[in-house]
């Protein structure tokens, strides 16, 4: 029972490098999200895809690029590093369908510090 | 737009004692509202979820009750235990669209 997977956990970057979190999920979801977790500021959406080959811009997603060509992956690229970008990232997945809006599973995060 | 108010913490309390964590929403139409969970060093679950006006959610003891008149969806425990030390975010979908917004999160530290 894997759900969502992220790697790494932890990670320390200098400032100007590149890196790409990945982000993995068993569930047969066709709806996946990342998001930054900053202190005191809640969760905000970063990117999102709706299915495979098909993704779309959140609430803050300078900086960041992902891509989506099958279902179970969707890996987040910092293409550049800047300290602004110290967070805590979470992958989630989710089946929607035009009933009702499911339950967002979440994988345990990347802690990323730029430096 | 979309956005979830919800009390700020931190909040400490005795095992046994009452919690109540106050969510307010501002959305259109009915959205669903959530309640999630973060437990330390791991990621959000979901603790329970509302979607339609007057439903009432629970779970592990917590419950919600969804009030659209006053647009809040608070969260109450009768008898907290130090398990239950977490960070709670309420959060909302609207009823066009699947994406969350959520609160800012409130930490509960519950103490033996």
């Amino acid at each position: 029972n894997a759900g969502v997977t992220q790697t790494p956990k932890f990670r320390i970057l200098k400032i100007g490098q590149s890196m790409t979190l990945q982000c993995t999920q068993d569930m047969n979801h066709n709806y996946m999200y990342w998001y930054r977790q900053d202190p005191g500021m809640g969760l905000k959406l970063i990117y999102y895809s709706v299915g495979a080959g098909i993704t779309d811009k959140g609430e803050v997603p300078n900086g960041y690029n992902v891509s989506r060509s099958t279902t179970e992956d969707f890996p987040l690229r910092l293409e550049l590093a800047a300290p602004s970008q110290t967070s805590v990232y979470f992958c989630a997945s989710s089946y929607e369908t035009e009933l009702s809006n499911q339950p967002q599973h979440f994988g345990d995060g990347t802690r990323l510090s730029i430096l | 737009g979309n956005s979830v108010t919800q009390m700020e913490g931190p909040v400490t309390l005795s095992e046994e004692a009452f919690l109540t964590i106050n969510c307010t929403y501002t959305a259109t139409g009915y959205p669903s509202l959530f309640w999630y969970v973060q437990y330390p060093g791991e990621g959000l679950q979901l603790l329970l979820k509302a979607t339609k006006a007057d439903d009432k959610g629970s779970n592990k003891g917590f419950e919600a009750t969804y009030r659209k008149e006053t647009t809040s969806f608070h969260l109450e425990k009768g008898s907290v235990q130090v398990s239950d030390s977490a960070v709670y975010f309420c959060a909302l979908s609207p009823s066009n669209d699947y994406k969350l917004s959520f609160g800012a999160g409130t930490t509960v530290t519950v103490r033996a």
